[in-house]
């Protein structure tokens, strides 16, 4: 079975540009959790979405947004790129949104922004 | 609402001897707790989970975490470390305060062994 892919590996941008990063989750998954890894911050919940919805989002401006399409594969955008915004992204994938369920993470994406 | 506190960013031992990784959290209701491990340049993999039943868990690599509610603590431990063992570990809590399933992170514990 693949796991969480995500894509780019890596991706360098410049101020005020926009990103968009990609996830897929493992077939069968339907809820998808972006993350932003910041040095030595841990992991901040950006989004989440089921079933195409956007369910809950983190304390992020809008200028962070993202959807989810009919195959359940994701994509984070990011607008107006600031220096701050430079981190690993992690997408994670579920079977189903509950409390006990393990999420699976991708790789991520790391994000230099100059 | 839910949070998390891991205590040492780092955590530094010999090849051999007790880890000994601290996570204590914070939930208004009963909480479910996770352990993951984050290797180098990788997503996050884990390695233990508690939900309800026995406090004491065991999860892959040797690792095991006990759940003490009245300390409110999920301390993770594995009686002889590995240098492969070298990664950064998170703890993270997870309730379904206000119908959100959305776990809560610590900042990570970065364990350095050394041989």
């Amino acid at each position: 079975e693949a796991g969480v892919t995500q894509s780019p590996t890596h991706l360098i941008k410049t101020r005020g540009q926009q990103a968009t990063l990609r996830c897929s989750p493992i077939s069968g998954h339907t809820s998808v959790y972006w993350y932003q890894q910041a040095l030595g911050l841990g992991l901040q919940f950006l989004l989440w979405y089921d079933e195409g919805e956007e369910r809950n989002r983190g304390n992020f401006p809008p200028r962070f947004s993202g959807r989810q399409f009919p195959n359940y594969s994701s994509e984070l955008n990011v607008n107006a790129l600031e220096l701050e915004d430079s981190a690993l992204y992690l997408c994670a994938s579920i079977r189903y949104p509950l409390s006990t369920d393990t999420q699976y993470f991708g790789p991520g994406t790391r994000l230099t922004v100059l | 609402a839910q949070s998390v506190t891991q205590l040492g960013s780092h955590v530094s031992v010999s090849e051999g001897a007790l880890v000994l990784l601290r996570c204590n959290y914070s939930s208004s209701v009963p909480p479910y707790l996770f352990w993951y491990v984050q290797y180098p340049n990788q997503g996050l993999q884990l390695l233990l989970k508690y939900t309800t039943g026995a406090t004491l868990v065991k999860g892959i690599n040797g690792f095991e975490a006990e759940f003490k509610k009245s300390e409110t603590s999920f301390h993770l431990t594995k009686p002889s470390a590995h240098m492969s063992d070298a990664a950064e570990y998170f703890c993270a809590v997870s309730d379904q305060t206000g119908g959100s399933y959305i776990p809560t992170f610590g900042r990570g514990t970065s364990l350095i062994v050394h041989p």
